[in-house]
């Protein structure tokens, strides 16, 4: 199986700051990578496709690259409604794996 | 708009089975892909199983393959996840999610979710 990395596992910020997290695939994914939000009892939100395709609606503020099995999810400016955990999911292959997430919470 | 509303949770003992539904709404429901996908408490996130659109493929993560199954009824906008021989460590919420298309891989769309506790 895939294994999927995350790092930090958790950051504090302040509105305004920007923040990166980081993604490491295991093995090459291409660009088969999408991201996720997901807000206490709350189900997770899509965010992303393909390293860098948004979903309709996602603020400009989010951005997000790849360089190899690097993946990058970058808020430019955060927001309060930003405040959450996010997750990477490779979808290239079977059994399709997450990252075990990042937390953003208020500094 | 899009709808996945999961039911069939609760509490079971450790052997014993428990089938899952998601009702769909909003969406051409024969047109995509379909997903179960677990988040035990305080966990991250699980991929279980995915059902091709048209029911013709199925796949499964390791942890439930030979004991869940996947599977729905494009006539009724369901789809279903048969638990058999429960244990412990698949005490999680299960949530249904709705693949970008007909077997793309990734979820535009979940449901809130629905509690499953493996427990004696």
């Amino acid at each position: 199986d895939i294994q999927m990395t995350q790092s930090p596992s958790s950051l504090s910020a302040s509105v305004g700051d920007r923040v990166t997290i980081t993604c490491r695939a295991s093995q090459p994914v291409s660009s088969w990578l999408a991201w996720y939000q997901q807000k206490p009892e709350q189900a997770p939100k899509f965010l992303m496709y393909t390293t860098s395709t948004f979903q309709s609606g996602v603020p400009s503020r989010f951005s997000a690259s790849r360089s190899g099995t690097d993946f990058t999810l970058t808020i430019s400016s955060l927001q309060p409604e930003d405040f959450a955990t996010y997750y990477c999911q490779q979808y290239n292959t079977f059994p399709f794996t997450f990252g075990p997430g990042t937390k953003v919470d208020i500094k | 708009q899009v709808q996945l509303v999961e039911s069939g949770g609760g509490v079971v003992q450790p052997g014993r089975s428990l089938r899952l539904s998601c009702a769909a709404s909003g969406f051409s429901f024969s047109s995509h892909g379909m997903h179960w996908v677990r988040q035990a408490p305080g966990k991250g996130l699980d991929w279980v199983a995915v059902v091709w659109y048209d029911g013709g493929n199925k796949f499964y993560a390791d942890s439930v393959k030979g004991r869940f199954s996947i599977s729905r009824d494009n006539s009724k906008n369901t789809m279903y996840l048969q638990m058999d021989s429960l244990r412990a460590e698949d005490t999680a919420v299960y949530f249904c999610a709705r693949d970008y298309g007909q077997g793309a891989g990734y979820f535009d769309y979940w449901g809130q979710g629905t509690l499953v506790t493996v427990s004696s």
